[in-house]
């Protein structure tokens, strides 16, 4: 089976825009969670979607959304981009019945 | 709330020895997983092995193993004859078994291999 993919791998952008990034998980998974790894915080959770809807979410401002679509694959969308938000972006995927998580490679995010 | 704490922020072994990494966790669930993840300069953040709280056999995979000890909440991982390969960032991480996915991670330690 293919692992999990995450598009774009790297993304500069500029204060005050706005960012969507994409994940596919693992065939057959329905479950995807998102995660911010920085140096600072180390990784902390950003919210997981199950079927198409949020299921959890974890402490981050609006400005942080996402979506699921029909077959899985999701999107996590910044907007009012800040300079604290340069982070990698790490996708997972699970199975459901399985609590392991399967990470993509994740897509690294600078803001300038 | 459920925490996780790696007190040992960078650690080295020489090849082919054996090195222990340690892990502490607090939580008032009953019923949970607790994983090692290990990310090396790649980035790519890869399952090294997984414990159920409820089995009392300590996990296995190939040279990596776990020392759990449930009543101190201590999760530690052994990695017996260490290769270069194993050079890496590596995270403790605990998830309960409700509908809750979110993984708590510890803040990590760097793991070195000398040749």
């Amino acid at each position: 089976k293919a692992g999990v993919t995450q598009t774009p791998r790297y993304l500069i952008k500029t204060r005050g825009q706005q960012v969507t990034l994409s994940c596919s998980p693992i065939s057959g998974h329905r479950s995807v969670s998102w995660y911010q790894q920085t140096p600072g915080q180390g990784l902390q959770f950003l919210f997981e979607y199950f079927s198409e809807t949020q299921r959890n979410k974890g402490n981050f401002p609006g400005r942080f959304s996402g979506r699921q679509f029909s077959n899985s694959r999701s999107e996590m969308n910044v907007s009012t981009l800040e300079l604290g938000d340069s982070a990698l972006y790490l996708c997972a995927s699970s199975s459901g019945p399985q609590p392991e998580q399967y990470f993509g490679p994740g897509t690294r995010l600078t803001v300038t | 709330a459920q925490t996780v704490t790696q007190s040992q922020p960078e650690m080295s072994v020489q090849e082919a020895e054996t090195v222990t990494l340690s892990c502490t966790y607090d939580t008032s669930e009953n019923n949970y997983y607790l994983f090692w993840y290990k990310q090396p300069p790649s980035r790519q953040m890869i399952l090294v092995i997984r414990q159920e709280a409820y089995k009392q056999q300590n996990a296995t995979e190939n040279r990596f193993s776990v020392n759990f000890q449930k009543a101190a909440k201590s999760f530690s991982l052994k990695i017996s004859d260490s290769q270069l390969g194993d050079t890496a960032m590596y995270f403790c991480a605990f998830i309960d078994t409700g509908a809750n996915s979110k993984l708590t991670f510890g803040k990590g330690i760097t793991l070195s291999v000398r040749p």
